[in-house]
Parts: structure tokens; C-alpha cells; sequence
């Protein structure tokens, strides 16, 4: 079936990097757009960043825009999220999700992973 | 602060209809961009319950419908079960710059 599953989380200093990546399966990976959603405790979800089917577009929020790097392997049907300059605020469960639309992104999100747990604390 | 407004909680009892407001402006709903609407139990993978303001994906009961009007949106829930307390949360696009996707703040439903 269908799935995305996240890994890479944990507890990381301010100012540290993490890399979290997505392995995806079921759906033919290299077809479609791939999105990295956040959800802050307490807060409402935020899309972080997406990039196009052939990796050729990377598009950023601006809360995360120069510090996080969105990368695909459809070699491997992962997805990856490198972050850097890590701030408190960027603390989350971390979601990818596929696009719901095949080659150009619907910017919609029609299957998610489970996510994984970021905190950035000293 | 969402860029989308929902309410933060509705309730209802079993069996009853609830619905849940997602107000946006000219630049995201106002100017024409779908609204999406996902259903999300903590712990578990948000899942998309409405696509394109009214399309049901498959599997997804035909109790919860979408409708969407100027810059606002809504998600109606008919014969409230217990298994559909959860968070809901809408979505759309923004054309404002560097924005993209934009969701509401969530709203918490409780069924009674």
C-alpha cells in the first residue's frame, strides 16, 4: 500500500543541524512533488518546504527559507530535510507528504507519514 | 497566527450535523484557490478528507462534505460519530509572495 515513513528526529542544540529523510513506497515516487509539513505543540500545521517530481524546483517557507534544504533520491524513493541553524521554534513533529498531483505540484497533500519528533532545546 | 481562521472547537452530540468555518481573504480562497481538509488524531497521520472544496478522496464517507464561497470555506460532518473527534484543519494557497501553502489554525472537535 501506500506509505511514507519518517525518521531522523531527536533532540538537537540550538544552532545544531539535523537531517530527516522520508522513505516512500507503494506509488511511483519519482512522478510527484514531495512536501515536508511541520506541526509546532500547540500550534496549527505549516508547510515547510516542497520540491518539484525531478527535484529540478525547491520551493521554501519563509520561517525556514536558508536554514533547511529539501532534496529527493528517486533512486531510492527517499526524501530528505536538511536543517541547520536550529531555533527552539523550529521544534515539531516533523510530516512528509506526497503532493496530490502528478508532475506539476496541486499543492495539496494526499498522503502523509507519521512524522517525527524535533526538538530543539539546550 | 494562521493565515486561514477557523474556530478553535465545535461539539456535538452522536448522530447530530456540525460544521467547521475557514475564513481566508483576497489573496489566498478570495482569489480562487481550492480549499483542502484534512482530519488529524495526534499520533496518527494527518488524512486528506476533502480535495479541489468538495471532493470526497476514496474511502472517505460521504457524511463529510465541503463547500466552498468568496473567501471563506466549510466542512460539514452529518451523523456525527464518535470516531470523527479529532482535529480539522483547512488548506489553500496563497499567492502572496513566498507564501505558497497556508493552513487554518485547527479546529478541535468533541463529540459529545
Amino acid at each position: 500500500q501506500v506509505q511514507l515513513m519518517e525518521s531522523g528526529g531527536g533532540v538537537v542544540q540550538p544552532g545544531r543541524s539535523l537531517t530527516l529523510s522520508c522513505a516512500a513506497s507503494g506509488f511511483h515516487f519519482s512522478s510527484y512533488g514531495m512536501h515536508w509539513v511541520r506541526l509546532a505543540p500547540g500550534k496549527g500545521l505549516e508547510w515547510v518546504a516542497l520540491i518539484a517530481y525531478d527535484g529540478r524546483n525547491e520551493y521554501y517557507a519563509d520561517s525556514v527559507k536558508g536554514r533547511f534544504t529539501i532534496s529527493r533520491d528517486n533512486s531510492k524513493n527517499t526524501l530528505s530535510l536538511v536543517m541547520n541553524s536550529l531555533r527552539p521554534e523550529d521544534t515539531a513533529v516533523y510530516y512528509c507528504a506526497k503532493d496530490g498531483s502528478g508532475w506539476d505540484a496541486a499543492w495539496y497533500f494526499d498522503i502523509w507519514g507519521r512524522g517525527t519528533l524535533v526538538t530543539v532545546s539546550s | 497566527q494562521s493565515v486561514l481562521t477557523q474556530p478553535p472547537s465545535v461539539s456535538g452530540a452522536p448522530g447530530q450535523r456540525v460544521t467547521i468555518s475557514c475564513t481566508g481573504s483576497s489573496s489566498n480562497i478570495g482569489a480562487g484557490y481550492d480549499v483542502h481538509w484534512y482530519q488529524h488524531l495526534p499520533g496518527t497521520a494527518p488524512k486528506l478528507l476533502i480535495y479541489d472544496n468538495n471532493i470526497r478522496p476514496s474511502g472517505v464517507p460521504d457524511r463529510f462534505s465541503g463547500f466552498r464561497s468568496g473567501t471563506s470555506a466549510s466542512l460539514a460532518i452529518t451523523g456525527l460519530q464518535a470516531e470523527d473527534e479529532a482535529d480539522y484543519y483547512c488548506q489553500s494557497y496563497d499567492n502572496s509572495l513566498n507564501v505558497h501553502a497556508v493552513f487554518g489554525g485547527g479546529t478541535k472537535l468533541t463529540v459529545l
